[in-house]
């Protein structure tokens, strides 16, 4: 199994950019999603790393560092629609299951 | 194909009463997952199916829980006597084999409510 640690909550300004960290411990790596959860929504699919480095997708980010179990997801030109839960989960080598943190509500205002 | 459809949408049901949900996968993966999430928590790992074989079950499913994938396409979730803990958003994924990644599609959800 995994521990995956992530903020519970984050604030930021419309246009502005905001990283989403997530730290992880496990046996075995075998790749790490990042979710976006609208409320009442099921989760949709943004990014998966299983190397280290950056992985750039429009306006969104994720990067990893297997070394450290550190990965972080980063949005810019934040725009009001970009409130939402982001999941972290990890998948542990061998299983085709990922384990989920517990989420990032972020909250972008005017 | 739409993507993943999960029925109902909701269920409100009484403690002791058995409810059974339905998903129904995207059409080309053979993989089949459900979750349970409750408020202000990530999806948590019920059990897992390649094609009609249910090859992974969660430690904490309790006996109460009864998943099938009788011909490899669509899947049901039964809970038997149900209790007010078992009140969460149950949500559906489906993945295929290929490729690297084989992200999750998850289905809209049921949730339940035991009263």
């Amino acid at each position: 199994g995994q521990n995956i640690d992530q903020p519970t909550e984050m604030t930021a300004t419309e246009g502005a950019i905001v990283q989403i960290n997530c730290t992880y411990q496990t046996s075995g790596f075998n790749g790490l999603f990042w979710y976006q959860q609208h409320a009442g929504e099921a989760p949709t699919f943004l990014s998966y790393n299983v190397l280290d480095g950056l992985e750039e997708k429009g306006r969104f980010s994720s990067f990893l560092s297997r070394s450290k179990g550190y990965s972080y997801l980063l949005l810019k030109e934040l725009q009001m629609k970009d409130s939402a839960s982001y999941l972290c989960a990890v998948r542990d080598r061998g299983s085709y299951i990922p384990t989920f943190g517990r989420g990032t509500s972020l909250i972008v205002h005017p | 194909d739409t993507g993943v459809s999960q029925n109902p949408r909701h269920k409100i049901t009484k403690r002791g009463q058995n409810v059974t949900f339905r998903c129904d996968p995207i059409s080309e993966h053979n993989r089949l997952y459900w979750y349970r999430q409750t408020l202000g928590q990530g999806p948590e790992f019920l059990t897992y199916f390649q094609n009609e074989a249910q090859l992974e079950k969660s430690r904490l499913l309790s006996d109460r829980f009864s998943a099938e994938r009788p011909k490899g396409s669509f899947s049901t979730l039964e809970i038997q006597r149900t209790e007010q803990g078992d009140s969460a958003m149950y949500l559906c994924a489906s993945s295929s084999t290929g490729g690297l990644s084989n992200e999750q599609y998850f289905g809209p959800g049921t949730r339940l409510t035991v009263t």
